[in-house]
Formats: structure tokens, sequence, C-alpha cells
């Protein structure tokens, strides 16, 4: 099994529907980052969340971190066609050189 | 700030040959990171390198993988002997503190015919 579990594997909604992401740990999350991708390009940086009970928001994106730091959520609010993309999870590992253990990835699809 | 820029953006090769792919990190950057994904999967670490020091490598990183960053700058990152299993996208990260975002850039993506 993987150590970060992201659900649902895909989503399809509506346009203007709102819309949750989940990362689940099977250990401590040191700094969790979300990330997006367009298929075939790279990864756009959104979020990182280090403390437990920490919320960060950006646009209509809200990210959070739980007390124990083993399960973050991102929220969608009133999802547009341009939120269509793979979103991805990773925790930096508490590692000095910060390398990151990403999830498998959540396909999102937006219709208008 | 140009972000991160890899080259080529596709390659095609025979299995067999030896492919190089160059990484060019934000340029007051000093950690550059290499990770692999294949389909359906998010990317898997590779290597690590501060400055021109590289100071970590992945299990994943076989005898026919090396990769350099000569002058604490750009990396290379060569693939000898390429086998049907490489293909996948080869993306290069860079950032400048251990505790702050990697900045991708749009990968190298790596067909084995």
């Amino acid at each position: 099994s993987q150590e970060l579990e992201q659900s649902p594997q895909s989503l399809i909604v509506q346009e203007g529907k709102n819309l949750t992401i989940n990362c689940t740990s099977s250990k401590t999350l040191y700094g969790l980052y979300w990330y997006k991708q367009k298929y075939g390009e790279g990864l756009i940086f959104l979020m990182m969340l280090q403390k437990g009970g920490e919320e960060k928001s950006h646009e209509k994106i809200t990210a959070k971190l739980d007390e124990k730091k083993q399960q973050s959520s991102l929220h969608i609010t009133a999802s547009q066609p341009s939120h269509a993309g793979i979103y991805l999870c990773a925790n930096a590992g508490g590692t000095s050189y910060g390398k990151l253990t990403f999830g498998q990835g959540t396909i999102l699809t937006v219709h208008p | 700030d140009t972000g991160v820029s890899q080259d080529p953006r596709h390659k095609i090769t025979k299995r067999g040959q030896n492919v190089t792919f160059r990484c060019d990190p934000i340029s007051e950057h000093n950690r550059l990171y290499w990770y692999r994904q294949t389909l359906g999967q998010g990317p898997e670490f590779l290597t690590y390198f501060q400055n021109e020091a590289q100071l970590e490598k992945s299990r994943l990183l076989s005898d026919r993988f090396s990769a350099e960053r000569p002058k604490g700058s750009f990396s290379t990152l060569e693939i000898q002997r390429t086998e049907q299993g490489d293909s996948a996208m080869y993306l290069c990260a860079s950032s400048n503190l251990p505790n702050q975002p990697q900045h991708f850039g749009d990968g190298t993506r790596l067909s084995i015919l």
C-alpha cells in the first residue's frame, strides 16, 4: 500500500459544484504540499501546510491539515472548467533535503 | 523568474540506446531534484543535488542511470541501454530551502520503441 492515499481517484462534477479531495498518510505529515498537474505537463504548486490544524486558501481552493497531521483535504468552491486536472498531495517526509513522496493523484473533470 | 526548464520535452528512442535529459533550475535555487512519473501514478523521487553534490539517490536509480550537476547550475540525467520500463515522464524540480516548495519543470516524456 502507498504511504499517501488520495480519494477519490477520479471525480467528475458539474461546473459550479463544490468538491473535496482527501489525502491520508500512514506516517506523520511533516510538510504537506498540494500540486496541480495538467495532462502531459509539469506540476504547479498550490499550497503548503506544516502545522496541525493549519488551513490555507487561494482563490476558490482551501486546504486543511488535521490536528494529528495525518490527513489533509483540498476543497474547491464553485468549480470551473479551469480547475480540471490532476491534484497531487505530497509529504516532505521530515528529511533534511526535502524529498517529496506523492500520492497517486486525483483526476478532476469539470463539465461546463 | 523564468521557471524550471527541461529539454527535450519529448524523446522517442529505440530500446538499447542511450538518452540524456537536461534541466535548468530557477537561477537562485541550490537544490535540484529528479523524479520519474508513470501513467496514473504520482512522481517518484530519483535523486537530489545540493549545489554540485549529489546527496541522495533512490533505489529506483539503477546502475544504468547517472545524474550530474557539474557547476551547481544545470543538471543532466543519462539513461544507458534504455529498456521498455524506462518509458515515463522525467521531472526536474528546484528549491532554495528544504521546507520551501519545489518548483517543477514541464518534464521530458521518454518513449521506448
